[in-house]
């Protein structure tokens, strides 16, 4: 079975400041690694994904992903925190072949503190 | 905007009745999954539709039922409601059933049930 932890429930960055918010994963075979954020009352946001190459992902609004195959994870990173990222955060894995059947961490809390 | 919609946005229901929610996907996407999110949690995986067949499953129960209709809309219907399947139910749609086509998520529909 695959499963997702994301150790903190949440994260305090002072704004301007870098951020990480951490994920690790258990797959097996390859994995297929996803970040989402989620507003209040709105739907997941797609932020970026690795599904094979280059460990550092580049994604959306200045965030990027390290995957760490020896250490299983896949940690989001941001070199300077705004206050409007201030959001939940979901890590979310899947492995090759067959259906999307994506399994997502418990989230997140990152707060940017002005 | 992810160009995903769903209705309605909020829906109150008593235990034992039955729920029809609905989701209307990217023209051209031809996969839907649904999730389903209870408060404080992350979203879990219902199942999938590929072409108007369900592909893959969660560990959800029979009484969640799914529909994908030609036009891209689909529909998700819970029968013999129970007090724990209070959540956001969110719909994410695809180009394909493939793990590399990035899942574009609705805004939900978040369900009470007394």
């Amino acid at each position: 079975a695959q499963s997702v932890a994301q150790p903190e429930d949440q994260v305090n960055v002072a704004e301007g400041n870098p951020l990480t918010v951490k994920c690790t994963y258990s797959v097996s075979g390859n994995p297929y690694l996803f970040w989402y954020v989620q507003y209040p009352n709105r739907g997941l946001q797609f932020l970026l994904k690795y599904i094979t190459g280059d460990n550092l992902v580049k994604g959306s609004y200045g965030f990027e992903a390290e995957f760490n195959k020896s250490q299983t994870s896949f940690h989001l990173k941001k070199p300077s925190a705004l206050v409007s990222d201030s959001a939940l955060y979901f890590c979310a894995v899947s492995s090759p072949g067959g259906y999307q059947k994506v399994t997502f961490g418990t989230g997140t809390k990152l707060q940017v503190i002005p | 905007e992810t160009g995903v919609t769903q209705s309605p946005t909020h829906l109150i229901k008593t235990r034992g009745q039955q729920v029809t929610l609905r989701c209307s996907s990217q023209s051209g996407h031809n996969t839907v999954s649904w999730y389903q999110q209870a408060l404080g949690q992350g979203p879990q995986f219902i199942f999938q539709y590929y072409r108007e067949e369900e592909n893959g499953r969660g560990n959800f129960p029979p009484r969640f039922s799914g529909l994908q209709f030609p036009n891209y809309s689909s529909e998700l219907n819970v029968n013999a409601l129970e007090l724990d399947d209070s959540a956001l139910y969110l719909c994410a749609s695809s180009l394909g059933q493939n793990l590399r086509e990035t899942q574009y998520f609705g805004p939900g529909t978040r369900l009470l049930v007394l």
